[in-house]
């Protein structure tokens, strides 16, 4: 049971290249979540999904988009990076019932645009 | 606007000295309440949530409706307690969380 796994760890872009951010997870979550942590910022939320096939915007989500087509998977795109981006990026999942049980956390990507 | 705060963004002790770690919250109604640690370079770690009255690695939190706050503490703070830490909210129906922008405990031996 390896919980939320993010792939790569590391990556360092050119402003205007793409790439997409690896998610998935094993505990048959329905509810998915990303979140970019800035320095003194806390985390804000992007994208989210509550099962497969459902996406919504959180915080955040200009330059960013997201697709859900099975429950274990929650890739996050960027089509155009610019340095704004740079960010160390979480995703999170969660099972439905009650609020108290928290989210599991993937182990991040740290994203350098120049 | 809802809002979790923290208002201490650096929080410097020593080696067994109590430590607080300040959170208020600006939501309406039943709040649902977390505290998460993120230990250098990490994933973000659950540490305590409100509704257990729990009390992990020695912190526990209290929640105080009429102060609108959720403070952590612990009454002797160890040098691997030096750390992120994040107060955060759950509302909504889809269990979204809001955090506040974290404080960074250091604890000097």
């Amino acid at each position: 049971n390896a919980g939320v796994t993010q792939t790569p760890k590391f990556r360092i872009l050119k402003i205007g290249q793409s790439m997409t951010l690896q998610c998935a997870q094993d505990m048959n979550h329905n509810y998915m979540y990303w979140y970019r942590q800035d320095p003194g910022m806390g985390l804000k939320l992007i994208y989210y999904s509550v099962g497969a096939g459902i996406t919504d915007k959180g915080e955040v989500p200009n330059g960013y988009n997201v697709s859900r087509s099975t429950t274990e998977d929650f890739p996050l795109r960027l089509e155009l990076a610019a340095p704004s981006q740079t960010s160390v990026y979480f995703c999170a999942s969660k099972s439905p019932g009650p609020r108290d049980y928290g989210y599991t956390f993937g182990s991040g990507t740290r994203l350098t645009v120049v | 606007a809802q809002r979790v705060t923290q208002p201490e963004k650096l929080l410097s002790v020593f080696k067994g000295a109590p430590v607080e770690l300040k959170c208020n919250y600006s939501y309406s109604g039943s709040p649902e309440l977390f505290w998460y640690v993120q230990y250098s370079r990490q994933r973000l770690q659950l540490l305590l949530r409100h509704i257990s009255r729990e009390s992990i690695k020695g912190f526990t939190a209290d929640l105080n409706k009429g102060e609108t706050s959720f403070h952590l503490k612990k009454p002797f703070a160890q040098e691997e307690d030096s750390a992120m830490y994040y107060c955060a909210y759950c509302g909504g129906s889809n269990y979204k969380l809001t955090f506040g922008k974290g404080t960074l405990l250091t604890v000097n031996p």
